[in-house]
């Protein structure tokens, strides 16, 4: 069965840049029509989608964050990663790297475990 | 403050029948068959429980169901359980701008 795995560092300093990586486990990442997705949870809020990046390597973004997101894939370790740029304490939250469906469909399974981020100097 | 609104909690007895909306507008919930429903449980990752609106994955259990009535969405809990206590989230295809919108989540809370 398809299994993502989060992580990278757990304290990030405000303006820098956060660095997270997803690990998948039973399927390539470089075959079949699905999108590779970070959403994140602020504490106490609900979610909120990042952004994804297809197969073919297309991106995709969330407006709000656009400016300073950067998502890609690395084929060759079967893993995506989420760049965010200057980060502020408002960043702070759990991060989850999941799978989007084919095109024309949209839903998201199987999902991580989630990786906690904060921001703090 | 999300996309998609929530009620903030709801809660039932065992056995009983609860409902979560999920309010959204023409351009996201009204707009397109692809609302799908998220199980969360402290600590752990969520669980898709339905995707495009009504269909149920394999291994989810026949009490959780889907339907949709102009830009408001819902799940029903038919007979709750104990182990149904937990955070629910709806989601929601928003276009070619947003792609992507949640709800804020709702808390199920087994009385």
């Amino acid at each position: 069965q398809v299994q993502l795995q989060e992580s990278g560092p757990g304290l990030v300093k405000p303006s820098e840049t956060l660095s997270l990586t997803c690990t998948v486990s039973g399927a390539s990442i470089s075959s079949g029509d699905y999108y590779w997705t970070w959403n994140r949870q602020p504490p106490g809020e609900g979610l909120e989608w990042i952004g994804y990046v297809h197969y073919s390597g297309s991106t995709y973004y969330n407006p709000s964050l656009k400016s300073r997101v950067t998502i890609s894939l690395d084929t060759s370790k079967n893993q995506f990663s989420l760049k965010l740029s200057s980060v502020t304490a408002a960043d702070t939250a759990v991060y989850y790297c999941a799978r989007r469906s084919e095109t024309g469909r949209v839903w998201f399974d199987p999902w991580g475990q989630g990786a906690l981020v904060t921001v703090s100097s | 403050q999300s996309a998609l609104t929530q009620p903030r909690s709801v809660s039932g007895s065992p056995g009983q029948p609860v409902t979560i909306s999920c309010s959204g507008t023409s351009s996201d919930v009204g707009g397109y068959s692809h609302v799908s429903w998220y199980q969360k449980h402290p600590g752990k990752a969520p669980k898709l429980l339905i995707y495009a609106v009504t269909k149920r994955p394999s291994g989810v259990p026949d009490r959780f169901s889907g339907s949709k009535s102009g830009n408001t969405a819902s799940l029903t809990i038919s007979g709750l359980q104990a182990e149904d206590e937990g955070d629910y989230y709806c989601c929601s295809y928003g276009g070619n701008y947003i792609h992507v919108v949640f709800g804020g989540g709702t808390k199920v809370t087994v009385l």
